[in-house]
C-alpha cells in the first residue's frame, strides 16, 4: 500500500535554528499539507499546498515558516528560527488526485527545540 | 464555540465490547467526514471515511453521520486489546480543503 515518508523521524534543535522536515507523499496525490500536533494536543493545520502554491495556511503558519515542493516529488516544511512552542509532531498529509477526500498521513517528524 | 467538540475519555471497555465514539461539529457547511486511529506517538491512521449523512460499515467498523443533528459516531464492534488507541474525528467542507480535527478520545480495551 502507497505511503507518505517523512523524514527525520526525530530532530533535536537549538532555539534559534533553522529546520527543515521532509515528505516523500503517495505518487499522483495533487493536494498536500502539513499539519502538527503538540504533545497531548489535537492536530492542527498548517498549511495546504496545491499546484506549487499555498491554497491556505492558518494563523500558526507565521513568517516563520515556508513549504516548498523543490523537485516535484519531496514536499518540505522548513522553520526559520524555531522556538521552544515549536516543539511537536509536524505531519505531513496528502489527498489524490480525484480529489475524493481521503486524507493519508505520514508518521511524523518529531521536533524538539532545546 | 469549538467547530469540533470531542469527548477526551478515556473510555475503558471489555475485550468484545462495542465501543461508541463521537463528535459533535457546529458548522454545517460540512461535508466530509472522517475517523482516525493513533497510536501513542505515531501519525493518524485513516479508518473510515464519509461524504455527507448517511452509515458506512467496514468490517468491525461503522462510522454514522447525522448532518441535521450535526453529530458523527463510529463504532467498534468485537473490541480488541488492540483496538486500544486515541480516536480521531476530522471534518471538512470540501474534498481538497484543510479538515478539522477533534481532540481525540482515548480508548481501552482490556483483557
Amino acid at each position: 500500500e502507497p505511503e507518505v515518508t517523512q523524514t527525520p523521524s526525530h530532530q533535536v534543535t537549538q532555539m534559534g535554528q533553522e529546520v527543515i522536515l521532509r515528505c516523500v507523499p503517495i505518487s499522483n496525490h495533487l493536494y498536500f499539507y502539513w499539519y502538527r500536533q503538540i504533545l497531548g494536543q489535537k492536530v492542527e493545520f498548517l498549511v495546504s499546498f496545491y499546484n506549487n502554491e499555498i491554497s491556505e495556511k492558518s494563523e500558526i503558519f507565521d513568517d516563520q515558516f515556508s513549504v516548498e515542493r523543490p523537485d516535484g516529488s519531496n514536499f518540505t516544511l522548513k522553520i526559520r528560527s524555531t522556538k521552544l512552542e515549536d516543539s511537536a509532531m509536524y505531519f505531513c498529509a496528502n489527498r489524490d488526485r480525484g480529489g475524493t477526500g481521503e486524507l493519508f498521513f505520514g508518521e511524523g517528524s518529531r521536533l524538539t527545540v532545546l | 464555540q469549538k467547530e469540533v467538540e470531542q469527548d477526551p475519555g478515556p473510555l475503558s471497555v471489555p475485550e468484545g465490547a462495542i465501543v461508541s465514539l463521537n463528535c459533535t461539529y457546529s458548522n454545517s457547511a460540512f461535508q466530509y467526514f472522517m475517523w482516525y486511529r493513533q497510536y501513542s506517538r505515531k501519525g493518524p491512521e485513516l479508518l473510515m471515511y464519509t461524504y455527507s449523512s448517511g452509515n458506512k460499515e467496514d468490517g468491525r467498523f461503522t462510522a454514522q453521520v447525522d448532518k441535521s443533528s450535526k453529530y458523527i459516531s463510529l463504532f467498534i464492534r468485537d473490541s480488541q486489546p488492540s483496538d486500544s488507541a486515541t480516536y480521531l474525528c476530522a471534518v471538512s467542507t470540501d474534498s481538497w480543503g484543510k479538515f478539522q480535527f477533534g481532540a481525540g478520545t482515548q480508548v481501552v480495551v482490556t483483557p
